[in-house]
């Protein structure tokens, strides 16, 4: 079993809707979670980060942590054909080593 | 501010042939990383170093050498390469004080025939 589970989709919503994009883990010892974005052909860039449970706001991203039953999930409203790109959870424990999903490819249609 | 650069951008070598991917941060941080992401398997840890220095292991090493040349600079090696070693190379760094937030070069793509 992974230590981290992504749907690998593709998702293909139309312009406007509410995403939600979604991680499972295994790991309770984990304790920093982020989601970072994949254009094609180029490197993630970090997109939300959070420590423990709860939720964190970014203007149309929300990042939702449920440490109880280890799931994480990114929330993105009036999605835009911008947004069209890989999504990554990843989440650590500490120093160094990070674990990544396997990510999920998301497709905005105008 | 450029960033991680990351040279080359695409390489073709043959199997057997040996290459080395380069890679450079000018954000002054202490720990790097080289990662290699296939499809389906997401971004796998090859080796990282922590500061200048150190090196350790990461999840993959196998078939690979890397050299923490300075603090700006860490290099990864293919040997002998072969077929399976076909990926997209990324390295990343960090602050020493934020290690989790990693910033990540635009990628190698490398093809092992």
């Amino acid at each position: 079993q992974k230590e981290v589970e992504q749907d690998p989709g593709p998702l293909s919503v139309p312009e406007g809707a509410i995403v939600s994009l979604n991680c499972t883990y295994s790991n309770s010892a984990f304790q920093y979670f982020m989601w970072y974005r994949q254009y094609s052909r180029k490197g993630p860039e970090l997109l939300m980060y959070t420590y423990s449970s709860g939720n964190k706001e970014d203007g149309r991203f929300t990042a939702q942590v449920d440490k109880s039953s280890k799931y994480i999930s990114l929330f993105i409203r009036d999605s835009q054909p911008s947004d069209s790109a890989t999504y990554l959870c990843a989440m650590g424990k500490g120093a160094q080593k990070l674990v990544f999903g396997q990510g999920t490819r998301l497709t905005i249609n105008p | 501010n450029a960033g991680v650069t990351q040279t080359p951008k695409f390489q073709v070598l043959k199997t057997g042939q040996s290459m080395t991917l380069q890679c450079a941060q000018d954000m002054n941080h202490n720990s790097m990383y080289w990662y290699r992401q296939d499809p389906g398997m997401g971004l796998r840890l090859i080796y990282y170093s922590a500061s200048e220095g150190t090196t350790d292991k990461g999840e993959v090493p196998n078939g690979y050498n890397v050299s923490r040349l300075n603090k700006r600079e860490f290099s990864l090696r293919l040997e002998s390469a072969a077929p399976s070693q076909t990926s997209v190379y990324f390295c990343a760094s960090s602050d020493f004080i934020l290690q989790e937030t990693q910033y990540f070069g635009p990628g190698t793509r490398l093809l092992v025939l």
